[in-house]
């Protein structure tokens, strides 16, 4: 079946890297996502990589994939405290749902001044 | 910038009750979806609807649940009978096609507290 494991917290201080990490079960999955959750608001996609890239890179976001350990992690380089919220991974697949996504638990991220 | 509205944002109801959460997609959007997210768990999956019909539901999408494009703006999400552990937050999101990658956009949420 379709599940994404991720940690449930990490807390970091300003200025350093964070690295969050996820593992997700479907192989046949063709986009994987990180999307960010502050307090009582929506859900903001932060990037994506598919599913045959090993890494992409958007300014202070490194998102690393490892297809077959089935592992994605998301570093955040200079961590500021803006960066509190939480990050969910994500994964999606085609089909005849149209590219449901299947969240994880959500990594609740720390940032100490 | 297109984005996807919901209403209201927080509708308070009595357990037993009907509701209705209102959506309206990124026009030229054809696949539409809500997902819940209780309070501090993750983003379930409930439906996705494409070409005035259900595509996939989870077992969380049940008979108590339905959907509907009323008209050619409106999404809606109908809980016929709600119950305490309806209270969620649901999230209305839409994409231009099902194939190949174009974002999922989401709107910001409907509250809703089942007392």
């Amino acid at each position: 079946g379709e599940d994404v494991e991720q940690s449930l917290f990490l807390s970091v201080r300003e200025g350093d890297s964070s690295v969050i990490n996820c593992t997700y079960t479907d192989s046949s999955s063709t986009y994987l996502y990180w999307y960010k959750q502050e307090p009582g608001a929506g859900l903001q996609l932060l990037t994506y990589i598919f599913s045959n890239m090993d890494m992409k890179q958007d300014q202070r976001l490194t998102v690393l994939l490892n297809k077959k350990d089935k592992h994605l992690s998301l570093r955040i380089a200079d961590t500021q405290t803006g960066d509190s919220a939480i990050y969910f991974c994500a994964e999606s697949m085609g089909g005849t749902g149209g590219f449901k996504t299947i969240f994880g638990a959500g990594t609740r991220l720390f940032v100490k001044a | 910038e297109p984005e996807v509205t919901q209403t209201p944002s927080h509708q308070v109801t009595q357990m037993g009750q009907e509701v209705i959460l209102r959506c309206v997609p990124i026009s030229n959007h054809l696949y539409f979806y809500w997902y819940r997210q209780i309070l501090g768990q993750k983003v379930e999956f409930l439906v996705s609807f494409y070409n005035n019909e259900i595509s996939e539901k989870s077992e969380i999408f049940d008979d108590q649940f339905s959907v509907e494009r009323p008209d050619g703006s409106n999404f809606t999400l109908k809980i016929r009978s709600t119950k305490l552990e309806d209270s969620a937050m649901y999230f209305c999101a839409s994409r231009e096609t099902g194939f190949g990658y174009n974002e999922q956009f989401f709107g910001p949420g409907t509250r809703l507290t089942v007392l």
